[in-house]
């Protein structure tokens, strides 16, 4: 079946600091692929996306590129902020009626100032 | 704001008793779904559901059941909770696809509970 595997956490990083937060997967087909983010006492939220291969997701400075040859979607990251701290997770949704996501475990990331 | 009201936010049982976790979204999707989350395991689907009258099973959906008897409502019910159910759930919906081929997921903000 469909998995995605992230880097363990947590990870701790001081402000303008350069982040990357690795993330494969494993799927039949051509999947697409998220990066969602959680802050604390709230729900999940869309970060950025990537329908097919070599597309560069992109928002708030974030940056993921869905490089199907290393099956990978890793999250970057040039200068993170304080008010970056959340849990990031990556997911990916492949063919099927359902159209669910498959979750990673999900990275936590705090930022110092 | 539109978007996906979880009701109860916050909820303490007894094992054995029931409860009822009430999503709805103004949105007009027709998919929802419920996740938990749990420490290290990321987010895991319960049921979902594909339509107004339909419902579907998750990865871990023994224990509890859901019905969709409106568009809008998506319910998930614990008959006999159970300490293995404390978790926080998550409702979530979508339309299809959009128009980037793409099924983006919008989360409500949660529900915490607790099984004694």
């Amino acid at each position: 079946g469909d998995s995605v595997t992230q880097m363990e956490g947590p990870v701790t990083l001081s402000e303008e600091a350069f982040l990357t937060i690795n993330c494969t997967y494993t799927a039949t087909g051509y999947p697409s692929l998220f990066w969602y983010v959680q802050y604390p006492g709230e729900g999940l939220q869309l970060l950025l996306k990537a329908t097919k291969a070599d597309d560069k997701g992109s928002n708030k400075g974030f940056e993921a590129t869905y490089r199907k040859e290393t099956t990978s979607f890793h999250l970057e990251k040039g200068s993170v902020q304080v008010s970056d701290s959340a849990v990031y997770f990556c997911a990916l949704r492949s063919g099927g009626s359902a159209r669910q996501l498959t979750f990673g475990s999900g990275t936590q990331l705090t930022v110092l100032p | 704001n539109a978007g996906v009201t979880q009701t109860p936010k916050f909820r303490v049982l007894k094992t054995g008793q029931s409860m009822t976790l009430l999503c709805a979204q103004d949105m007009n999707h027709e998919y929802m779904y419920w996740y938990r989350q749990d420490p290290g395991m990321g987010l895991r689907l319960i049921h979902y559901s594909v339509g107004e009258g339909t419902t579907a099973k998750g990865e871990v959906p023994d224990g509890y059941n859901v019905s969709r008897l409106k568009k809008q409502n998506f319910l998930l019910g614990l008959e006999s909770a159970a300490p293995s159910q404390t978790s926080v759930y998550f409702c979530a919906s979508s339309y299809w696809t959009d128009s980037s081929g793409a099924n983006v997921l919008t989360f409500g903000a949660g529900s915490r509970l607790t099984v004694l």
